[in-house]
This record gives C-alpha cells, sequence and structure tokens, in this order.
C-alpha cells in the first residue's frame, strides 16, 4: 500500500540549531515529492517539491530537502532553525500520471526554543 | 481571486444536521481536492476532480458524505446528518495539472 512515514511526532530545536524532519514513503514508482508547512490556524503552504532532476532541492525560507531512492527518504533540513519555523511540517507524495491523489505524511509539529 | 477560498472559516452545528462546506479554487486549475484533518491527525484524502473526468470519491467516509463541482469551478462538500466524529478542519486544494496542490485555509467544522 502507497504510504508516507514521518516517524517523529514532535521535534524541538533551540534557535540558531540546524533542524533535519524525516520522510520515508513506500510506492511503487518513485512519485512527485512534497513538503508543506503549516502554521497555525493557516492552511498548507509548499516549501519544496521533488519533480526529477537534481536531488536535492531548494525551497523557500531556507529549506532544502534531499532525494534518496536507495532508502525512499524525502527528508527536510534547515541549518539554523528561526523562531518562526515553529509549525507542523507534512510530507507527500504524489504519483508522476494517472490520478494525481496526494498522500500526506501524519505530520511533524515543530517547537523552537529561543 | 488569488488563492483557494474557502467558507464559511469556522462552522458549529448540532448533531443530525446536514452541513455545506464550499470551496473557490484558483481560476483555471482543473484540479480539485477535498482533505480532512482531524486533531493531531494528518490529511486524509476524501474526494479528488479533475477536469470533466469522474471523481475519485474513495476516501469518502461514508454515504453521508458528498461533494460536486459545478461548472469546473466552485466545490461543495455537503456532510448529511451531521456526527460527532465529522468534527474537523476540512481544506481544499487546487491545481493546474501535475504541478503542485494550492491550499485553502480550511474550515474548521464543529459538531455539538
Amino acid at each position: 500500500a502507497q504510504s508516507v512515514t514521518q516517524p517523529d511526532i514532535h521535534i524541538t530545536v533551540s534557535e540558531g540549531a540546524s533542524l533535519e524532519l524525516r520522510c520515508n514513503y513506500s510506492y511503487g514508482a518513485t512519485p512527485y515529492l512534497f513538503w508543506y508547512v503549516q502554521s497555525p490556524g493557516q492552511g498548507l503552504q509548499l516549501l519544496l517539491k521533488y519533480f526529477s532532476g537534481d536531488t536535492l532541492v531548494q525551497g523557500i525560507k531556507g529549506f532544502e530537502a534531499e532525494f534518496k531512492r536507495s532508502q525512499s527518504s524525502f527528508n527536510l533540513r534547515k541549518p539554523s532553525v528561526h523562531w518562526s519555523d515553529a509549525a507542523e511540517y507534512f510530507c507527500a507524495v504524489r504519483p508522476t500520471s494517472g490520478t494525481y491523489k496526494y498522500i500526506f505524511g501524519t505530520g511533524t509539529r515543530l517547537k523552537v526554543l529561543a | 481571486g488569488a488563492g483557494v477560498s474557502q467558507s464559511p472559516s469556522n462552522k458549529v452545528t448540532e448533531k443530525g444536521k446536514d452541513v455545506e462546506l464550499r470551496c473557490d479554487p484558483i481560476s483555471g486549475h482543473t484540479a480539485l481536492y477535498w482533505y480532512r484533518q482531524s486533531l493531531g491527525q494528518g490529511l486524509e484524502f476524501l474526494i479528488y476532480f479533475q477536469g470533466n473526468s469522474a471523481p475519485d470519491k474513495s476516501g469518502l467516509p461514508s454515504d453521508r458524505f458528498s461533494a460536486e463541482r459545478t461548472g469546473g469551478s466552485v466545490s461543495t462538500l455537503t456532510i448529511q446528518r451531521t456526527q460527532q466524529e465529522d468534527s474537523a478542519v476540512y481544506l481544499c486544494a487546487s491545481s493546474a495539472g501535475h504541478l503542485q496542490a494550492f491550499f485553502g485555509q480550511g474550515t474548521r467544522l464543529t459538531v455539538v
């Protein structure tokens, strides 16, 4: 079955520290990959996406993610976290053809300590 | 409009009543999605519309849930005989085919 796993439900980091949020997927073929962020009371905002090509993708707000086919992973990273990064982060996959249904992970809630 | 618009932003209803949630997608976007986000949960797929194709309704949790999309634009999600377990945030998204989905702010539904 197709699924997305975000193993960390909560993560706490200090402001200025580096961050890595994990995402693993189970899919028949390499899908399109996305990271979205949701601030409290808000909808989801796209941080970055991977369709093809360079496996290291840059996104907004200083985030990047690396696609590793051998590990079926698409981890999100940021070298220095800001207090405003506190939010919930969702990894998602979508097939490259046919139905464009997104499958989301359960999310990782990030807390940033001042 | 510039983004996906959902209304109402909040809805409180009594158990057993019907509710309608509205989504205005980004103009020109052919794909429209409904997801449900329950407290502490991820996003649960409900239904997906793509152009004039038959919608993918595989995520609707029961026959109390239905959705339509009129004229390839506005969509309405209807929940009949609401139950307390229907309380959640209902998110709508639209996309231009294979590109990324853009999400609305959601409708928070509370069934009392």
